[in-house]
């Protein structure tokens, strides 16, 4: 399998534009999660989806930032317009639930995308 | 509001020797603790995991201890490698609120010492 896929990895744009950073699970895999990963606050969870649908946006910093899940195998995250402290790298995990894991089990993560807001 | 605390933003050992990384958490519903490894310019990927009905879980020379009246975990590497060198983070979740919701720390970055 490949992996969790991110594109792109490195993304430079300048303060308010729009920016979209796009996942593609592993196959298989029902939860997707995107998060933001800084120096002052560490991987941050900013929303989730069960088999498509958000369950948790709670950690979606405001309404410049949404997230869409139109099938299984993709998401995208926008952020509109972007700002300079949204510089930051955002990662992209999947995972399915198993009854033998306390109902959880092992997120994989992507590459995550190094985003730069100028 | 951190809910899962990593103390030591760095930690410097000597190959062969032992390393210890901590983890405070606030939150008493977590009740399951994961540890995740990261290198650079790469996704975390998982380490070792521990439920909140044992105080200790050990995989090869990795070792994960939990206290839950002090709300602290802490991971031993034993002995330590060169490649062990990354950023380790601490992650907590709570079965109830939801298995899959993830809070993780702010990351301890380790450097093993030739």
């Amino acid at each position: 399998d490949a992996g969790v896929i991110q594109s792109p990895r490195h993304e430079v744009t300048e303060m308010g534009q729009e920016v979209t950073l796009r996942c593609k699970p592993i196959s298989g895999h029902d939860y997707l999660f995107w998060y933001r990963q800084t120096m002052m606050r560490g991987l941050e969870l900013l929303i989730y989806f069960n088999n498509n649908v958000p369950i948790d946006d709670s950690g979606m910093p405001e309404d410049r930032f949404s997230a869409k899940m139109p099938n299984a195998s993709f998401s995208t995250l926008k952020i509109q317009p972007s700002e300079p402290r949204d510089s930051a790298v955002y990662f992209c995990a999947s995972s399915f639930m198993r009854e033998d894991t306390w109902g959880t089990d092992t997120q994989y993560f992507g590459p995550g995308t190094r985003l730069t807001v100028l | 509001d951190q809910q899962v605390k990593q103390n030591s933003p760095s930690l410097s050992v000597q190959e062969g020797r032992i390393s210890i990384l901590n983890c405070d958490y606030t939150n008493s519903m977590f009740d399951y603790f994961l540890w995740y490894k990261k290198y650079p310019a790469e996704g975390p990927t998982f380490l070792i995991s521990i439920s909140s009905i044992k105080d200790k879980n050990e995989d090869g020379r990795f070792t994960v201890f939990l206290n839950k009246s002090a709300k602290h975990l802490s991971l031993h590497i034993v002995p330590s490698q060169p490649g062990d060198s990354a950023v380790y983070f601490c992650a907590a979740s709570d079965l109830i609120q939801g298995a899959q919701k993830l809070v993780f720390g702010q990351g301890t970055r380790l450097t093993i010492n030739p």
